[in-house]
This record gives structure tokens, C-alpha cells and sequence, in this order.
């Protein structure tokens, strides 16, 4: 089982909705991230959350807003995304980004656009 | 391109067999690197890490060697089990600690 939780497991949405992604860790990790993956290919940095602040944005459109509300909740806000966003949508966490450390990734949210 | 790849996309091997997975990567400044296990329907699951002041770093049935003259990365399994089939990943912390993943291969053990 992993130490990263995600919720939904699975999510169905139009291009018109509006839909949110939740991420929970109670490690203690002050660092999360927001990954996208596709079908048979490796998963791709979004976001990175240092205590609660975005450090990292890799150029990911608009339509994509992250929130951190604490350090334990990761959020991904989702609006009028387009049929190529589908995909497996990836948390992780890691103690910090000071310091070379493995993040822990949960089992992800997969993302089906209609 | 991806500063991080793999020689072979796919791996087969037998039940008991030691399997070699590897990995070439492109960063020369990149100091730190992790093998992951992708299962089907998973998120990746951390397996061992490594420094670049290492060469070598074991784990459970599973080493990971360094070679730092020609950027090239492997994973070792011992005694390979069905469980061990997945997709694994080699991915590479660069200075601004970006994460960047290699293509992946898929083991498949057969009984």
C-alpha cells in the first residue's frame, strides 16, 4: 500500500466540467508533485509544491491549477481540458527538495476526457 | 531529447534467473539516480536509489551499479520472480531537483 493517497482512482469528465484532483501524505514531506503520464510512457514533472509554495511550473497550460492547502494536501484543479490531456495524473511526495531524496508516489487518478 | 534512456524496452527472462535492466543517461551533473517498479494499474514504487559518489549500492535482491565514465546506470534482480514483473523505470534527479524518468522496460517472467 502506498503512503501517498489519491482520489479519484478514475474520472470520467467533459470538456465543459470542471473537476478537482486530491493528493494526501502524512509523512511529514514538505515537497509534492504533480506528474502526467501516458499510456506506455514514463511519467512527466507538472508542478512542485516546496512548503506549500510552487517552485516548479513546466510550462503546463492554464486549464491545469495546482493548490497546496497544507502541507499534507496536494490539489489539482481541472477546466475545459481537451481530449490529449487523458491520462494517468500522478502525486508524490518527498521530505523536501533541499537534498537528493526519493519521492513516493501514489497509485495515481486516471483521467478520461470526453 | 530525453537525457534519460533505456538499451532495451523489453526484458524476458526466467523464473529464477537474474535480470539486468539498463539504463544511459546524457547529464554529466545529474548526482543522484532512482530505480522505480511500475506495476499495471500502480503508481511507480521506489526500489533503491544511488548516489554519484557510489559505484555500487545493493539492496534486497536487487543492486544497482554506477558507471560514471560512460553515464550508464543498471539494475540487477536476483533470483527473479513472477512479482517481479513490471515496467522499470530509471530516473535521474538533475540539479534543480527535476525528476526525469527514462522510457522504461518491461519484465515479464515466465514460470
Amino acid at each position: 500500500d502506498t503512503e501517498v493517497t489519491q482520489t479519484p482512482k478514475h474520472l470520467v469528465m467533459g470538456m465543459t466540467n470542471k473537476k478537482s484532483l486530491k493528493c494526501e501524505q502524512h509523512m511529514g514531506h514538505r515537497a509534492m508533485y504533480w506528474y502526467k503520464q501516458k499510456a506506455k510512457k514514463p511519467p512527466e514533472l507538472m508542478f512542485v509544491y516546496s512548503y506549500e509554495k510552487l517552485s516548479i511550473n513546466e510550462s503546463v497550460p492554464s486549464r491545469f491549477s495546482p493548490e497546496c492547502p497544507n502541507s499534507s494536501l496536494l490539489n489539482l484543479h481541472l477546466h475545459a481540458l481537451q481530449p490529449e490531456d487523458s491520462a494517468l495524473y500522478l502525486c508524490a511526495s518527498s521530505r523536501d527538495t533541499s537534498a537528493a531524496m526519493p519521492q513516493h508516489f501514489g497509485d495515481g487518478t486516471r483521467l478520461s476526457i470526453l | 531529447g530525453e537525457s534519460v534512456g533505456l538499451h532495451l524496452p523489453t526484458l524476458s527472462v526466467q523464473e529464477g534467473d537474474n535480470s539486468i535492466i539498463n539504463c544511459a543517461y546524457s547529464n554529466s551533473a545529474s548526482d543522484y539516480f532512482i530505480w522505480y517498479k511500475q506495476e499495471s494499474g500502480k503508481g511507480p514504487q521506489f526500489i533503491i536509489d544511488i548516489r554519484s559518489n557510489m559505484d555500487k549500492r545493493q539492496g534486497q535482491r536487487v543492486t544497482v551499479l554506477l558507471n560514471k565514465t560512460v553515464k550508464h546506470l543498471s539494475l540487477q534482480i536476483a533470483a527473479t520472480q513472477p512479482g517481479d514483473s513490471a515496467v522499470y523505470f530509471c530516473a535521474e534527479l538533475s540539479s534543480n531537483y527535476k525528476l526525469t524518468f527514462g522510457k522504461g522496460t518491461l519484465l515479464t517472467v515466465n514460470p
